[in-house]
């Protein structure tokens, strides 16, 4: 069965930095593309961040892009979001999800996500 | 990025109502579209993928048609268990989700 655990949520000052790991079971990890999506109290949804799964190749949103890292550790079986000078506007759930690729670019759609973890960025 | 803009964006209906949720592509995304079902508190739920492939285990009251830019979700018979937020998804260029449709008793 495949499971996504995120973790790592939390309240962070704006500013400050937060590390999000998502830790990856029942399926062979290095084999996938591994993306973050995330949704704001009462929002919609907006994705985040996209890595393939041997690390090489990354993609960021704009609203996003030179704050956060996306990066796997593939011996681990884990992703990771790292997050810096976090704004308010970053307050949200983020979700880690599985790729039916091995790419992030061309038509690589999702399957599995995670059930989220809470980020607040207030002070 | 591709835009993505669904309407309605709030659905008031009754059990046992046929209801459909449009979704429209800033530009053609040929049939790569997919189609989530959120309730509060929970992650999104795949319901169709490439516009109309319903994902294994989903009722068959869902469906889903269209190509191009035009795309739509049809509930045939709504059930209680179906009052949710509503979202599509395309991914033909990274991805782009609609902005939601509430799905409420009427």
């Amino acid at each position: 069965e495949v499971q996504l655990v995120e973790s790592g949520g939390g309240l962070v000052q704006p500013g400050g930095s937060l590390r999000l790991p998502c830790s990856a079971s029942g399926f062979t990890f290095s084999d996938y593309a591994m993306h973050w999506v995330r949704q704001a109290p009462g929002k919609g949804l907006e994705y985040v961040s996209g890595i393939s799964s041997n690390g090489g190749d990354t993609y960021y949103a704009d609203s996003v892009k030179g704050r956060f890292t996306i990066s796997r550790d593939n011996s681990k079986k884990t992703l990771y979001l790292q997050m810096s000078s976090l704004r308010a506007e970053d307050t949200a759930v983020y979700y880690c999800v599985k790729s039916r690729t091995r790419t992030i670019f061309g038509v690589t759609r999702g399957d599995y996500w995670g059930q989220g973890t809470l980020v607040t960025v207030s002070s | 990025d591709i835009q993505m803009t669904q309407s309605p964006s709030t659905l008031s209906a009754s059990v046992g109502d046929r209801v459909t949720i449009t979704c429209r592509a800033g530009q053609s995304i040929s049939r790569w579209l997919a189609w989530y079902q959120q309730k509060p508190g929970r992650a999104p739920k795949l319901l169709i993928y490439d516009a109309s492939s319903l994902e294994s285990g989903v009722p068959s009251r869902f469906s889903g048609s269209g190509s191009g830019t035009e795309f739509t979700l049809t509930i045939s018979s709504l059930q209680p268990d179906d009052f949710a937020t509503y979202y599509c998804q395309q991914y033909n260029s990274y991805w782009t989700f609609g902005q939601g449709t509430k799905v409420e008793i009427k």
